[in-house]
Order: structure tokens, then C-alpha cells, then sequence
């Protein structure tokens, strides 16, 4: 069974530009949930999709937008780019049936701002 | 304010050193804690979830504990393939299936 698939693996961007990040979910995963991690603040939420709808959205401006396809596969979006952007973006699926519960984490999108 | 908090942020061990890793939560309603390991450059890797204060769960050499307040990663005998960085995260109450909140993370070292 594929895991999670997070694309691209890395990418270096300038302030002000746009960067578009994708993620393929383990297949039957409904819930997509991206997060955020950096040295100085951990893992932060950024927001999750469930069936096309955004379920919860993390404190981040509003330059921060995502969005889930039919399909399941999702996206993120980060426009207007600032140095303190520069993270590993990582996105996780779910299954609301599973007994354990736990997310499964894609390998990450290492985003650099210069 | 619901928090996270992990301790210690580093720790180094002799390989069949055994120590633990402590994770202590305030939140309004727990539905989940979450143990994961993360290897660098790649994203965190589940090992246990603990539902109610008295559960256990083990694995190799790691064994989860929990308690109302808190909860402990026991390594047993540790070998140097154990060095990562572990990860608390809780899943509270009220909010979506998604969401967990993370602690900072125990850097774990182990030398040969």
C-alpha cells in the first residue's frame, strides 16, 4: 500500500512569489491535514480537508489556502512568500475508522524563502 | 490554554542505557495521545496511541505509559538505530479528526 506522497520534495523560492504544494493521500484516506514544522515553533496546523469541505483551519494568515480534490489529493497554497515561511510543509491522511487513530505523514516539502 | 510540553529537549544515552521521555498535556478533553519518531529529512513515523490514563502499549524496545497529566516513552536497552527525534501530540475533544497538537520533541542520541 502506497503512502503518503508530498511533491515537491524540495523548492527554493524568492520573497513575494507564490508556491503551490501537493499531496497524494494513502488510497481510501478521506481526511488530508497539513502542518507546518519549523525549529523554533515544532509542528503547527495549518488546516484539514475531508470530502472537497476544509474542516479546521490553524492560526495562519490568510496567505495560507488549501484544497481537497474529488479524488482526495490535496494542495496547498502560500502566497505573497516571507523569509519566516521557510519550512518543512508536511501533509498527513487519515481514516476516521482506524483503530489507533493516527495520522500518516507524508516525507515533506522543504520550502526555502530567500 | 491547551499545551504540550516535552522533556527532556535533548538526551544523550550509552547504547543499553535506559532512560524515558516524559510528555505532560493540559487540555480541556483528551481523545488520543500520539507517540511518533522522526527520522531527519523525513516526516514523523506513528508508534503508539494511548486513549485512557492507565493504558500501556509496547513495542521492541519502547513501551508508552499514561496518565491523567502526563505521559512516558520507556526505552529499554537503547541501540544507536533508536536516535531520533520523538514526538508527543494529543488529539483533543471538540475538535476535528485531523488536528493534533504537537510538543517540541526529545532529540534522542545513542552512542555505541
Amino acid at each position: 500500500k502506497a503512502g503518503v506522497t508530498q511533491t515537491p520534495r524540495y523548492l527554493i523560492k524568492t520573497r513575494g512569489q507564490q508556491v503551490t504544494l501537493s499531496c497524494s493521500p494513502i488510497s481510501g484516506h478521506r481526511s488530508v491535514s497539513w502542518y507546518q514544522q519549523t525549529p523554533g515553533q515544532g509542528l503547527q496546523f495549518l488546516f484539514e480537508y475531508f470530502s472537497e469541505t476544509q474542516r479546521n483551519k490553524g492560526n495562519f494568515p490568510g496567505r495560507f489556502s488549501g484544497r481537497q480534490f474529488s479524488n482526495s489529493r490535496s494542495e496547498m497554497n502560500v502566497s505573497t512568500l516571507e523569509l519566516g515561511d521557510s519550512a518543512l510543509y508536511l501533509c498527513a491522511s487519515s481514516s476516521s475508522g482506524s483503530r489507533t487513530g493516527e495520522l500518516f505523514f507524508g516525507e515533506g516539502s522543504r520550502l526555502t524563502v530567500l | 490554554e491547551d499545551q504540550v510540553t516535552q522533556s527532556p529537549e535533548a538526551l544523550r544515552l550509552q547504547e543499553g542505557e535506559s532512560s524515558s521521555l516524559n510528555c505532560s498535556y493540559t487540555v480541556s478533553g483528551l481523545r488520543g495521545l500520539f507517540w511518533y519518531r522522526q527520522d531527519p529529512g523525513k516526516g514523523p513515523e506513528f508508534l503508539f496511541t494511548l486513549y485512557s490514563a492507565g493504558e500501556e502499549k509496547e513495542k521492541e524496545r519502547l513501551k508508552a505509559t499514561l496518565t491523567k497529566k502526563e505521559s512516558f516513552l520507556h526505552i529499554t536497552a537503547p541501540k544507536p538505530e533508536d536516535s531520533a527525534t520523538y514526538l508527543c501530540a494529543v488529539r483533543m475533544s471538540g475538535t476535528s479528526y485531523g488536528k493534533l497538537t504537537f510538543g517540541q520533541g526529545t532529540i534522542l542520541t545513542v552512542h555505541p
